[in-house]
């Protein structure tokens, strides 16, 4: 079964407004990661959290972590039409690192 | 080739036939993956490798089977196709001492 679930399913919205993107997992984590797979391709590597980690940035991007909560949310500040894609968030299957054990995804539509 | 290479890109394959697909790649990652993606599953882990010569069972790995001969290139092989096993395979690969994985492009599968 599936870790990692995303939330909402499907999200659109106008080009320069925020996406918030939300994950929930169900046991300890090591880290949560956040995946991106334009339509069509294989799933790219957006950024990495730890599990000491509370928030993280990179470029427009935003992570949070909350594992009391068991939750993670991705933000995309100031979005553009490239954005859209899906959006996937990954947790370790066990232990360990690896495998990862990837949610269902949210489709992001940014409309120009 | 740089990064992870997967053939063929898309097959139509009659149900009963044996199906070998391909990913080969140039990192000299040691830990390699196949997931299958479905609309409305996300992506499930078959079968991984954490380095040559062994590999592991994931979320959905009846049906299929692989093999690690080296580092480069760990096939996928479906022994006789059902439509169920109709699906779009991504390979990945993680380098060693990372945590984040990379993906090919993926093979678009149809069994009839």
């Amino acid at each position: 079964s599936q870790q990692g679930e995303e939330d909402p399913q499907a999200l659109s919205i106008q080009e320069g407004e925020n996406a918030t993107m939300n994950c929930s997992y169900k046991t300890s984590i090591n880290n949560l990661q956040w995946y991106r797979q334009n339509s069509g391709r294989g799933l790219v590597h957006l950024i990495l959290i730890r599990s000491n980690e509370r928030e993280k940035h990179s470029g427009r991007l935003r992570v949070t972590l909350d594992t009391s909560k068991k939750s993670s949310s991705l933000l995309i500040t100031a979005s553009r039409a490239a954005d859209t894609a899906s959006y996937f968030c990954a947790t370790p299957r066990n232990s360990g690192n690896t495998p990862l054990v990837f949610g269902k995804g949210t489709r992001l539509s940014v409309i120009a | 080739i740089a990064g992870i290479t997967q053939a063929p890109t898309s097959q139509i394959l009659a149900a009963g036939r044996r199906m070998t697909l391909r990913c080969t790649q140039d990192m000299r990652h040691n830990a390699m993956y196949w997931y299958r993606q479905d609309l409305g599953l996300g992506l499930r882990l078959i079968h991984y490798s954490n380095t040559a010569g062994t590999t592991g069972k994931g979320e959905v790995p009846d049906g299929y089977s692989v093999s690690r001969a080296n580092t480069d290139d760990f096939p996928l092989t479906l022994a006789s196709a059902v439509p169920s096993q109709t699906s779009v395979y991504f390979c990945a690969s993680i380098r060693t001492g990372h945590i984040e994985q990379y993906f090919g492009p993926g093979t678009r599968l149809t069994v009839t």
